[in-house]
């Protein structure tokens, strides 16, 4: 069965300090891998999606970055975290299909929630 | 572009009452339909999703969704609720012949009290 992890689950970061969150798929092969960001009150915003290794679309200009350095791991960065970047990061795949949606059910992480002071 | 209304922020019911949960979405494509739940502190699950034929769809702990495509709503309902569907519900959408991307409502937090 395939399993998805995240790390860490909670994390207090200064401004201005660099960021790393990592997201791994298990029991999957070409998963299509997605970054969310949950703000209080405003639902899930999409930040990052990859459909293959090196390949990431960003959905909104931020002070974030994202890599897939390997098929089942994907990775959100920050050089200089700003306040803003609260919030609970989720991890996200389904199955690879490339560009072409066919409804694909998504299965998330449990999620990073991180507080930048 | 998509986008999706969850107009109640907040639903408070008793248990064992019934509850709408109501969902509204604008696309200019056919789209595929979902409904997550989320529990405190943790990922999204999956509850239903409308792909195509039957525009009532059943999904997992007795919830269920209509899809009206002439009123661009998929309205998620239960004829009895638990505490324990105490929870955030998210609609959310993605376009059909298009990338599988998301775009999700703002959500509902479901309260059911004893």
């Amino acid at each position: 069965s395939q399993t998805i992890h995240q790390w860490p689950a909670t994390l207090v970061q200064p401004v201005g300090s660099p960021l790393s969150l990592e997201c791994t798929v298990e029991g999957t092969s070409n998963p299509n891998l997605y970054w969310y960001r949950q703000a209080a009150g405003r639902g899930l915003q999409l930040l990052f999606y990859s459909v293959g290794i090196g390949q990431i679309s960003s959905e909104v200009p931020q002070n974030l970055s994202a890599s897939r350095p390997q098929d089942r791991q994907f990775i959100l960065s920050s050089k200089k975290l700003l306040l803003s970047d609260s919030g609970f990061y989720l991890c996200a795949w389904s199955v690879g299909l490339g560009l072409w949606n066919r409804g694909e059910t998504q299965y998330f992480g449990p999620g990073t929630r991180l507080l930048v002071l | 572009a998509q986008s999706v209304t969850q107009l109640d922020s907040q639903v408070p019911v008793f248990e064992e009452a019934p509850v709408e949960l109501r969902c509204n979405y604008s696309s200019s494509v056919s789209v595929y339909l979902f409904w997550y739940v989320q529990y405190p502190n943790q990922g999204l699950q999956l509850l239903l999703k409308y792909l195509s034929g039957s525009t009532l769809v059943k999904g997992i702990n007795g919830f269920e969704a209509e899809f009206n495509k002439s009123q661009t709503s998929f309205h998620l309902r239960k004829p009895s609720v638990h505490i324990s569907d105490t929870a955030e519900y998210f609609c959310a959408v993605s376009e059909q012949y298009n990338t599988d991307k998301l775009i999700f409502g703002t959500g509902t937090r479901l309260q059911v009290f004893p």
